[in-house]
């Protein structure tokens, strides 16, 4: 079954310290990966996806088939960081879009 | 380019009673995609409409539940006789093709008392 898995429903860490938001899959395939976030009172907006490679704000996620994990990683966590964030997967080109149930990060100042 | 704007923002209904979600997806975007977002849980896709064209509707309930989008105006996703488990989120998205970023709305969060 297609299915994505964010075991943390809240990460709580301070301004400065690292941050890693799990985020783990289940497909047969070769889906493409991305990561969501929604601020506060805002829309759901693409972050990041696998196949650009690219690091937004600082995050950056590498896509591991062996582990069939798409991790989503930062540094240095800012307060303006703190927001919902949802890993997703398609099957193909497509925006048929698999959401894990989210992880809400909240940075202490 | 206002973004994919989404109407009412809260709608509350009576069991039993209709609710109609509307999504204007953004100017140039023809294709719309509808997701469900139940209490503690992920979206959930329910249908991909292609103007006038229902592409993929494998996320929808088999009752009560209907979606268009014609060639003039907002695509509605339509609940019929709504129960107390069809409060949630309901979100649209939009994108100019079928594999290029999909924009969102706001959503409209459904309340069935």
């Amino acid at each position: 079954a297609q299915r994505v898995t964010q075991p943390e429903k809240l990460l709580s860490v301070f301004k400065g310290a690292p941050v890693e938001l799990k985020c783990n899959y289940s497909y047969s395939g070769s889906p493409e990966l991305f990561w969501y976030v929604q601020y506060s009172r805002q829309r759901l907006q693409l972050l990041l996806r696998h196949i650009s490679r690219e690091s937004i704000k600082g995050f950056t996620a590498d896509l591991n088939k062996g582990e069939t994990s798409f991790h989503l990683k930062k540094p240095f966590a800012q307060e303006e960081d703190s927001a919902m964030y949802y890993c997703a997967l398609t099957p193909g080109a497509t925006n048929k879009l698999i959401f894990g149930t989210g992880t809400l990060l909240a940075v202490q100042p | 380019n206002a973004g994919v704007m989404q109407n009412p923002r809260h709608l509350v209904r009576r069991r039993g009673q209709e609710a109609r979600l509307r999504c204007s997806p953004m100017k140039g975007h023809s294709h719309v995609y509808w997701y469900r977002q139940l209490p503690e849980e992920g979206l959930k896709f329910m249908v991909y409409l292609q103007k006038e064209n229902i592409i993929d509707e494998s996320g929808m309930p088999k009752e009560r539940f209907s979606a268009e989008f014609p060639k003039e105006g907002p695509s509605i996703l339509r609940i019929q006789q709504v129960v107390r488990g069809d409060s949630a989120a309901y979100f649209c998205a939009s994108s100019p093709t079928q594999n290029t970023e999909a924009f969102f709305g706001q959503g409209t969060r459904l309340t069935v008392v």
